[in-house]
């Protein structure tokens, strides 16, 4: 079965820092994919970034990068330099079995960025 | 391209009743997910439908049902409404589904009085 922990419930903190979002997961698959999602007040789920299991490159797109450690299950999600519109709830969601149709999801971290 | 819409945006129901969601895929994109999602239990996966078949259903009771057309737009069904269906339903869709991302519409919150 699959899982994704998300340790953070909240965190709150003040413009222009870096957050990290922490993100663990389980699954017996060999393939699978990460996925990170912004959930602003209005409820839509936006798509940030995509992680394939086989590739191990962390990158940095803008402000938003991330770290995917096969060793420790993690993908964790930073936000460089935030800014109050990053205020959200943030999903890291695991994709297995050649169905990312049917995604798992941590509980989510709500993340507040205060003026 | 037009993203992921769902209507009606908002619903009041009371118990008992019946419910129809819809939604509308981006273009060209054939698979269709529902979820619902619920401060206690989170994002949960109602069903998935690719080429108006249902490939997988997800832990819920026999009162969801959905289906989908032709032209990949899909509707899904809550008969018998209870207090607990109360949540917000989003519906995501992708190409094909297997190794896509998939992107979300806006919801819609059904609210059971």
């Amino acid at each position: 079965a699959q899982k994704v922990t998300q340790a953070q419930t909240e965190i709150s903190v003040v413009e222009k820092e870096d957050v990290t979002l922490d993100c663990v997961y389980e699954t017996r698959d060999t393939t699978y994919y990460l996925f990170w999602y912004k959930q602003p007040p209005s409820g839509e789920l936006v798509f940030l970034i995509r992680r394939n299991s086989f590739d191990e490159q962390n990158e940095i797109s803008g402000r938003y990068s991330w770290n995917f450690q096969k060793s420790t299950s993690s993908f964790n999600f930073t936000i460089t330099a935030s800014q109050v519109v990053d205020s959200a709830v943030y999903f890291c969601a695991l994709g297995s079995g050649g169905s990312n149709y049917k995604l798992t999801f941590g509980k989510g971290t709500l993340l507040t960025v205060n003026p | 391209k037009a993203g992921v819409t769902q209507t009606p945006r908002y619903l009041i129901k009371t118990r008992g009743q019946q419910v129809t969601l819809s939604c509308s895929p981006i273009s060209g994109h054939r698979s269709v997910s529902w979820y619902q999602q619920t401060p206690g239990q989170g994002l949960q996966f109602l069903f998935e439908y690719f080429s108006e078949t249902q490939r997988n259903k997800g832990n819920f009771p026999g009162r969801f049902s959905g289906r989908q057309f032709s032209n990949s737009r899909s509707e899904m069904n809550v008969s018998t409404l209870e207090l607990g269906d109360s949540a917000l339903y989003l519906c995501a869709s992708s190409l094909v589904g297997y190794t896509d991302t998939q992107y979300f519409g806006p919801g819609t919150r059904l609210t059971v009085l």
